[in-house]
C-alpha cells in the first residue's frame, strides 16, 4: 500500500491568512484527491490534484480559494486562502493505488481557524 | 448525483455481539465502486474494503463481512464477535469514477467490554 504523509499535522490560523497543506507520497501514483471533513461531518471531495495541469474542483469549490499544485506524481499541494472559521476542518489528501483497486487517506491535516 | 446512505448513525454493542452496518447506495450509473473505511479516534482514514459492481460475490476477511446486493444498492458490513478495538466511524463510500468517492454520513460504533 501506499505511505502517505502531510505536513503540518495541525495548525491554527488566523482569520484572513492562509496556509499550505503539503502531501507526500512513497511512490508515484497516477491519481490523487483532495477532500475535506468538517468538525463532526462526513468527508466531502474538492478536487482531484493533476500532474502537471490544473486541478479540477468539484462543485462549491474554486481554485482562489483552494489553489493546489502537483509537479510530480508524489507530491501535491493545498492552499486555503482567506481564511475564515469556516475554513477550521480536517483536509485529507488521497491516493488511487494499484490500478484503482485501492484508496488510501493521508493521516490529514486538522485546521483551525480563529 | 450519487448518494449514500448509513442507516445507522450511532450503534453500540457489548464485546463478542455480532454487529451489521447498513449502506445503500444510489446512482444512476451501471458501474461503480463501493467503499467502507473505518475512522478510529486518532482521526485516521482506514481502508477495509473496496467492490465493484459487477461482483456480487461476498466477500470474509476474519471477523469482517461484507454482503452487496445490487438489486436492492445495499453493501451491509457485518463485524463478527465484536472487540473494544472496533470502536470507531465507520463510513461507506461509493463513486463511479477512481477516486472521486462520495461518502455516507457514518456510523458510530461504540463496544463497549
Amino acid at each position: 500500500s501506499a505511505v502517505i504523509s502531510q505536513k503540518p499535522s495541525r495548525d491554527i490560523c488566523q482569520r484572513g491568512t492562509s496556509l499550505t497543506i503539503q502531501c507526500q507520497v512513497d511512490s508515484q501514483v497516477t491519481m490523487m484527491f483532495w477532500y475535506r471533513q468538517q468538525p463532526g461531518q462526513s468527508l466531502t471531495l474538492i478536487a482531484t490534484a493533476n500532474q502537471g495541469s490544473e486541478a479540477t474542483y468539484e462543485s462549491g469549490f474554486v481554485i482562489d480559494k483552494f489553489p493546489i499544485s502537483r509537479p510530480n506524481l508524489t507530491f501535491s499541494t493545498l492552499t486555503v486562502s482567506n481564511m475564515s472559521p469556516e475554513d477550521s476542518s480536517i483536509y485529507l489528501c488521497s491516493v488511487v493505488w494499484t490500478g484503482g483497486n485501492e484508496q488510501f487517506f493521508g493521516p490529514g491535516t486538522r485546521l483551525t481557524v480563529l | 448525483a450519487q448518494k449514500v446512505t448509513q442507516a445507522q448513525t450511532e450503534i453500540s454493542v457489548v464485546e463478542k455481539e455480532d454487529v451489521t452496518l447498513d449502506c445503500v447506495y444510489e446512482t444512476r450509473d451501471t458501474t461503480y465502486y463501493l467503499f467502507w473505511y473505518k475512522q478510529p479516534p486518532s482521526g485516521e482514514l482506514v481502508f477495509l474494503i473496496r467492490r465493484n459492481s459487477f461482483d456480487e460475490q461476498n466477500e470474509i476477511s476474519g471477523r469482517y463481512s461484507w454482503n452487496f446486493q445490487k438489486s436492492t444498492s445495499s453493501f451491509n458490513f457485518t463485524i463478527t464477535a465484536s472487540q473494544v478495538v472496533d470502536s470507531a466511524v465507520y463510513f461507506c463510500a461509493g463513486g463511479t469514477s477512481y477516486g472521486k468517492l462520495t461518502f455516507g454520513q457514518g456510523t458510530i460504533l461504540t463496544v463497549h467490554p
